[in-house]
């Protein structure tokens, strides 16, 4: 079982619609997570920190599920900019060794 | 603020040279990453360095790659002899250390082993 698993899409939607991506990671002794946004042949940046209590960063919410081992992206009012690749980020064994999941490609159309 | 750079950002070279990929990390981050990327296996961590120390190295494929970090604004990621499975992109990544605290990754170096 991969580390950390997500589905790799792509998940093509319209404009305007609200998206959700979810990752299951398998250390239950991981206690930081990330979203990271990579657009095509350019380096992963962090999109936004994943807390307990989950947290919103404008039309991002990102939730946290310890006990199913789960985290969750949701996208409201998608637009065009937004399609890049989203990649589910744990740490792992050590809280500096980060594993990254293979990417969710999202593409948004007109 | 200048971020992570990297060098050079493209590089073809045959088959059994040598490669030699570089980093500056961000000024005050202690904490340097190497990673690479490929389609099939995603992004991999192949070594880390905290304070200038190589720390976990357990991602480094085999003995033909090496690391160093001779102080705390440059790091290099050595290949020698490279081969055509080596074809990837070489990304290197700084941060602050702490538990909640992100990387912060360079541009990467596309390498391509003919």
């Amino acid at each position: 079982r991969k580390e950390v698993e997500q589905d790799p899409g792509p998940f093509n939607v319209p404009e305007g619609a609200t998206v959700a991506f979810n990752c299951t990671y398998s250390n239950s002794a991981s206690q930081s997570f990330f979203w990271y946004r990579q657009d095509c042949r350019k380096e992963p940046k962090l999109l936004m920190s994943v807390y307990s209590s989950g947290n919103e960063d404008g039309r991002f919410t990102a939730q946290l599920n310890r006990a199913s081992q789960y985290i969750s992206l949701l996208i409201r009012d998608s637009k065009l900019s937004d399609s890049a690749t989203y990649l589910c980020v744990v740490n792992g064994d050590s809280s500096y060794k980060l594993i990254f999941g293979s990417g969710t490609r999202l593409l948004v159309r007109p | 603020d200048a971020g992570v750079i990297q060098s050079p950002r493209h590089e073809v070279t045959e088959m059994g040279q040598e490669v030699t990929l570089r980093c500056k990390p961000i000024s005050g981050h202690d904490y340097l990453f190497w990673y690479r990327q490929t389609m099939m296996r995603g992004l991999e961590l192949l070594i880390y360095f905290n304070n200038n120390v190589p720390i976990d190295d357990s991602g480094m494929p085999e003995d033909r790659f090496s690391a160093k970090m001779p102080n705390a604004s440059f790091s290099t990621l050595k290949i020698q002899p490279s081969e055509p499975r080596d074809s990837a992109v070489y990304f290197c990544a700084s941060g602050t250390g702490g538990l909640k605290q992100p990387q912060h990754f360079g541009d990467g170096t596309r390498l391509s082993i003919l």
